[in-house]
C-alpha cells in the first residue's frame, strides 16, 4: 500500500468523449504527476502539478490537462478521446525534492477507448 | 537525460540469482541510478536507487563501475513472486520527472 488511490479503476469511453481521472495524494506529499503507460511499454511522463501550478508536461498534446487541488488530490482530463489514448493511467505522489525513492505511485486507471 | 539500454526480457529459476545489467553512456555528472518494479496493472515500486560502486537493501544489490556507463541491478534468491518489469531510469536525486524505457521484463519459473 502506497497511500495513493486513484478512480476509477476501470473505465470504457467512446472515442470523441471526454474523461477524467482522479488520484489521491500521500498524506504530506505535494506534488503530484501523471503517466500514461500503453501495453509493454513504459509509463511516459505526461505533467507534474506543484502546489496547484503546471510544473512540467511531457510531449502530450493540451487535451491532455489537469488540475491538482488545495488538498494536493489532482485531476487528469483528457479531451476528444482518440483510439491511441488507450493505456494505464498512473499518478506518482511526492514531497518536492525529497529522493525518488519517496514517490509513490497509485494502482492506476485503465482506460479503454472503443 | 541519459538515455538506458536494457535487455528486453530474461528467464530464471526460484533460488537463483538475478543479475540485470543497464547501459547508460551518456550518464551526467550529478544524475543517479534508480531502479523500479512493476507488476501487471500495478504502479511501479521503488526498488533501489545508487551513485557509484555498490549499494545493498534488503531487496536488492546494484552495482556500479568507477565509470558509470553501466549498472547492474542483482536479485538474490528470486522467487516466483520477484515476476515482473524492471525499468532502469537515470536522472537526478530528486522526484524530477521519471523517465521510463521499456524495462526487462522477467520471468521466475517454479
Amino acid at each position: 500500500e502506497t497511500g495513493v488511490t486513484q478512480s476509477p479503476t476501470h473505465l470504457i469511453k467512446t472515442r470523441g468523449q471526454q474523461v477524467t481521472l482522479r488520484c489521491s495524494s500521500q498524506s504530506g506529499h505535494n506534488t503530484v504527476s501523471w503517466y500514461q503507460q500503453a501495453l509493454g511499454q513504459g509509463p511516459q511522463f505526461i505533467f507534474q502539478y506543484y502546489r496547484e501550478e503546471e510544473n512540467g508536461r511531457g510531449n502530450f498534446p493540451p487535451r491532455f490537462s489537469g488540475l491538482q487541488f488545495p488538498n494536493y488530490s489532482s485531476e487528469l482530463n483528457v479531451n476528444a478521446l482518440e483510439l491511441d489514448d488507450s493505456a494505464l493511467y498512473l499518478c506518482a505522489s511526492s514531497f518536492s525534492g525529497a529522493p525518488l525513492r519517496e514517490a509513490f505511485f497509485g494502482q492506476g486507471t485503465r482506460l479503454t477507448v472503443v | 537525460l541519459a538515455k538506458t539500454t536494457q535487455p528486453i526480457s530474461m528467464d530464471s529459476y526460484e533460488g537463483q540469482e538475478v543479475n540485470i545489467t543497464c547501459s547508460h553512456n551518456n550518464i551526467a555528472t550529478n544524475d543517479y541510478i534508480t531502479w523500479y518494479q512493476q507488476f501487471p496493472s500495478q504502479g511501479p515500486r521503488f526498488i533501489i536507487q545508487g551513485y557509484k560502486t555498490k549499494v545493498t537493501n534488503e531487496v536488492a544489490s546494484l552495482f556500479i563501475p568507477a565509470d558509470r556507463k553501466s549498472s547492474t541491478l542483482s536479485l538474490p534468491r528470486v522467487s516466483l513472486s520477484d515476476t515482473a518489469v524492471y525499468y532502469c531510469l537515470v536522472g537526478v536525486y530528486n522526484t524530477d520527472k521519471l523517465i521510463f524505457g521499456t524495462g526487462t521484463r522477467l520471468q521466475v519459473f517454479p
